[in-house]
């Protein structure tokens, strides 16, 4: 079945690169999403990624897509302590016209 | 931006109680959903809609119903609730497939 794999944690030290990695199973997947999760509150857009594409950049995110080996990464420069919560890999799966398949989660934490 | 409102969050209630949770978008999406989030679970679906009075059961939907009498507001309902249900549960509506979903901030329901 669809799967979306993520590992939990991360922890990185104030000002450098994050980076976020994601596994997918449904080589026909069309859209990938990165979601953020701050605490007590629900998911907030980031960034998504056509499956034709294998990178887009936008500010200090940067996804990248590797349909080979169906890898998805999202790599947050010069990481804040605002940037401390969930993010959340997201796939549309091809058979069904509107479900998505979250994965588990990746909690990003900061140290200083 | 778009906006999707859910009307509490934070909800106390008791076992045996019938409860609704409402969620309302402010953008003409199609597409409208409910997940409730548990730890170490991620999100799980639990209903999705993509057109008014229509519906369609996602991964949980025992024990849950659903209503979408209008484009706008989307209906979760626990038929006589049961403490296994104490959960976040988050809403979130989309333009169409595989558009991207945009959440509400998600009510913590508590049955005690």
């Amino acid at each position: 079945g669809e799967d979306v794999e993520q590992s939990l944690f991360l922890s990185v030290r104030e000002g450098d690169s994050s980076v976020i990695n994601c596994t997918y199973t449904d080589s026909s997947s069309t859209y990938l999403y990165w979601y953020k999760q701050e605490p007590g509150a629900g998911l907030q857009l980031l960034t998504y990624i056509f499956s034709n594409m294998d990178m887009k950049q936008d500010q200090r995110l940067t996804v990248l897509l590797n349909k080979k080996d169906k890898h998805l990464s999202l790599r947050i420069a010069d990481t804040q302590t605002g940037d401390s919560a969930i993010y959340f890999c997201a796939e549309k799966i091809y058979s069904s016209a509107s479900k998505i398949i979250f994965g588990s989660g990746t909690r990003l934490s900061i140290r200083p | 931006d778009v906006k999707v409102t859910q009307s509490s969050r934070y909800l106390v209630k008791r076992t045996g109680e019938k409860v609704f949770l409402e969620c309302v978008q402010d953008m003409d999406h199609e597409n409208m959903f409910w997940y409730r989030q548990d730890p170490g679970l991620g999100l799980r679906l639990i209903y999705f809609s993509y057109d008014v009075k229509m519906k369609e059961k996602g991964d949980i939907p025992e024990g849950y119903s659903v209503s979408r009498e209008k484009k706008e507001r989307f209906s979760l309902i626990l038929e006589s609730a049961s403490t296994n249900q104490t959960s976040m549960y988050l809403c979130a509506s989309s333009l169409g497939a595989g558009q991207p979903q945009h959440f509400g901030d998600g009510t913590r329901l508590s049955i005690l």
